[in-house]
């Protein structure tokens, strides 16, 4: 069974700098990624995936990541951060497989951002 | 287009009560999906439903049932409500499992006192 790992449960980065969270999972073969953000009291919004080619995904909101198979890693990351990129990230991962429980979840990371 | 809503949006119980959460989408997904989110555990799949009139566990399916009548609603029912199932409860649906992002609603939060 696959699984997902985010090593960081807090992340405090000051505004303007720049952003790295991260994200191992384990699956034998070709992962199907994503990157979700869930605002205060929202519920969770897509950012990017990764499915196949290019291993440098452009998401929304300014956010990028990239899948790296030695690494079994897929590091989200931004430039330069604002204040209203303070939220909680959730990395997932999927399977082509078969079985319909759906995506596995990370525990999450928690982004604050300093003035 | 709404996507995925949920209701109600907050709600109070006490030990014993019994109460639904209604998740309702409007994208013609097959697949739905039933999450409980508590701090520092994650998402945790309670239940999920391939299409209409199936239903399956999840990761978490004591204390909860589940209906899927039509396509577009997915019922969770708590038959008698305990503390443990304090918790934000997030809908979502999907194309297909595994291989296409999930769609979730803005959730439900239920305290059980």
């Amino acid at each position: 069974a696959q699984s997902v790992t985010q090593p960081d449960i807090h992340i405090t980065v000051s505004e303007g700098a720049s952003l790295e969270l991260r994200c191992n999972y384990s699956y034998g073969a070709t992962p199907y990624l994503f990157w979700y953000v869930q605002s205060p009291g929202q519920g969770l919004q897509l950012l990017l995936k990764y499915f196949s080619g290019d291993t440098l995904v452009q998401g929304i909101k300014g956010f990028e990541a990239e899948f790296k198979r030695s690494q079994s890693s897929f590091n989200l990351r931004k430039p330069s951060v604002h204040w209203s990129d303070a939220a909680e990230y959730f990395c997932a991962v999927g399977a082509s497989g078969g079985g319909a429980d759906g995506l596995t979840f990370g525990k999450g990371t928690h982004l604050i951002i300093q003035p | 287009n709404a996507g995925v809503t949920q209701t109600p949006k907050f709600r109070v119980l006490k030990t014993g009560q019994s109460m639904t959460l209604l998740c309702a989408q409007d994208m013609n997904h097959e697949y739905m999906y039933w999450y409980r989110q508590d701090p520092g555990m994650g998402l945790r799949l309670i239940h999920y439903s391939v299409g209409e009139g199936t239903t399956a566990k999840g990761e978490v399916p004591d204390g909860y049932n589940v209906s899927r009548l039509k396509k577009q609603n997915f019922l969770l029912g708590l038959e008698s409500a305990a503390p443990s199932q304090t918790s934000v409860y997030f809908c979502a649906s999907s194309i297909r499992p595994r291989v296409f992002e999930q769609y979730f609603g803005p959730g439900t939060r239920l305290t059980v006192t």
